[in-house]
């Protein structure tokens, strides 16, 4: 079975520039989360989707961030304007109702 | 607010010598505490849940337990490929979201 799918893996942009990540999560799940990992901070969650629909985005750091889920095999995390300090890797996760989230591989973002 | 802590950051392991890492936990009411393990480069794989104090659950030279406060994941006899990095995370009841602590980086040596 196709597990989550993330997309860039790697990103390497210029401060200032727009950054779209990617994420197809697994087919059937109902709850989508993304979330950032550093190594200062750890595991973050940003925002979480029930049915397509933001729940919970207490996360997200700013307005330069946002997210959506236009439908329920595909969500985007946007970054306008980037920032160096927004260097980290993002997972995106999903799950079945109360089942164990399972994670993508991430995409490493590098802000110059 | 939800707060996951995990002891020691690192550990150091000859192969076959076995030891435990520590997830100590505070939350309002606990649904789920959560193991998973991530390799470099990669995102973190489920291992466990646990659900109540007592509770315990097996995988291959892993055994997580759990108490009111705390849950241990025992590795047994570890081998080189056991090296990476285990996160615990919390499920506060009536909530879908994890809080995770930032883990513990474990290398067996052979």
């Amino acid at each position: 079975d196709a597990g989550v799918i993330q997309s860039p893996r790697h990103e390497v942009t210029e401060m200032g520039q727009e950054v779209t990540l990617r994420c197809k999560p697994i087919s059937g799940h109902n709850s989508l989360f993304w979330y950032r990992q550093t190594m200062m901070r750890g595991l973050e969650l940003l925002i979480y989707f029930n049915n397509n629909v933001p729940i919970d985005d207490s996360g997200m750091p700013e307005d330069r961030f946002s997210a959506k889920m236009p439908n329920a095999s595909f969500s985007t995390l946007k970054i306008q304007p980037s920032e160096p300090r927004d260097s980290a890797v993002y997972f995106c996760a999903s799950s079945q109702r109360a089942q164990p989230q399972h994670f993508g591989d991430g995409t490493r973002l590098s802000i110059l | 607010e939800d707060q996951v802590t995990q002891s020691p950051e690192a550990l150091r392991l000859q192969e076959g010598e076995s030891s435990s890492l520590n997830c100590s936990y505070t939350v309002s009411g606990l649904r789920g505490l959560f193991w998973y393990r991530q390799d470099p480069g990669k995102g973190p794989e489920f291992l466990f849940t646990l659900y109540s104090a007592g509770e315990e659950k097996e995988k291959e030279r892993l055994k997580a337990t759990l108490t009111k406060k705390e849950s241990f994941l025992h590795i047994t006899a570890p081998k080189p490929e056991d090296s990476a990095t285990y996160l615990c995370a919390v499920q506060a009841t009536g909530y879908s979201t994890l809080t995770f602590g930032k883990g513990t980086m474990l290398l067996v040596s052979p």
